[in-house]
């Protein structure tokens, strides 16, 4: 069964501060891994979606990195916002089961 | 539509009675999730609708919760005899064919069972 692990889960930097979230899985048989992220009382907001053939993607100050084998991927960001304060959630997609399986996620707060 | 849309946004429910959560789709979108969100914690899988192949059921917690999707239009989520414990966000996605694609979600329907 698919486990998926975030670290830390929650985080509080200045402003500006470059940062890593991280993500780990125990089943390297997997299609593709996504992150979200969650605002308060919002739905997921899809950020990047990596396949399992890819190492990184990127998009703005985000940058996601992925290694299979090893099980873990990690989400960048650079320059850190306090409009990025949100809880990151990662997902992968298994080549058994399709349905995305989830993180309990990383609350990060950036402080103005 | 643009985006997925689910509807009621927020449902309270007396103990005891049924209630249907609904989920549109992004048009043209063959796979559908619901997950479960409870207050402060992750996302708990419910089921998944892949276009005309049997859904996956194996996340739906018991016997009173169940879901049914027409094709690949709009999904209803059915829970009977609602409990407090089924209060949570519920949260509805879907993505199209093939492996690599991505999800996308709705803002989830608040259900509160008082």
């Amino acid at each position: 069964k698919q486990e998926v692990t975030q670290i830390p889960a929650a985080l509080s930097v200045p402003e500006g501060e470059n940062l890593v979230l991280n993500c780990s899985f125990t089943d390297s048989a997997i299609y593709n891994l996504q992150w979200f992220r969650q605002d308060p009382g919002k739905g997921l907001t899809s950020l990047l979606l990596i396949q399992s053939s890819q190492r990184e993607q990127t998009s703005g100050r985000l940058n996601a990195s992925l290694d299979k084998s090893s099980g873990r991927s990690t989400l960048y960001i650079a320059a850190s916002q306090p409009g990025d304060s949100a809880t990151y959630l990662c997902a992968v997609r298994g080549t058994g089961r399709r349905a995305l399986t989830f993180g309990s996620g990383t609350r990060l707060q950036v402080q103005p | 539509g643009a985006g997925v849309s689910q509807s009621p946004s927020n449902k309270v429910t007396e103990k005891g009675k049924d209630v249907e959560l609904r989920c549109d789709p992004i048009s043209g979108h063959t796979a559908l999730y619901w997950y479960r969100q409870r207050l402060g914690q992750g996302l708990e899988f419910l089921i998944y609708f892949q276009g005309n192949s049997a859904p996956d059921k194996s996340g739906l917690p018991s016997d009173r919760f169940s879901a049914e999707r027409t094709g690949e239009s709009v999904s209803t989520l059915t829970i009977q005899r609602t409990q407090q414990e089924d209060s949570a966000v519920y949260l509805c996605a879907s993505s199209s064919l093939g492996r690599d694609t991505e999800a996308f979600f709705g803002q989830g329907t608040r259900l509160t069972v008082v």
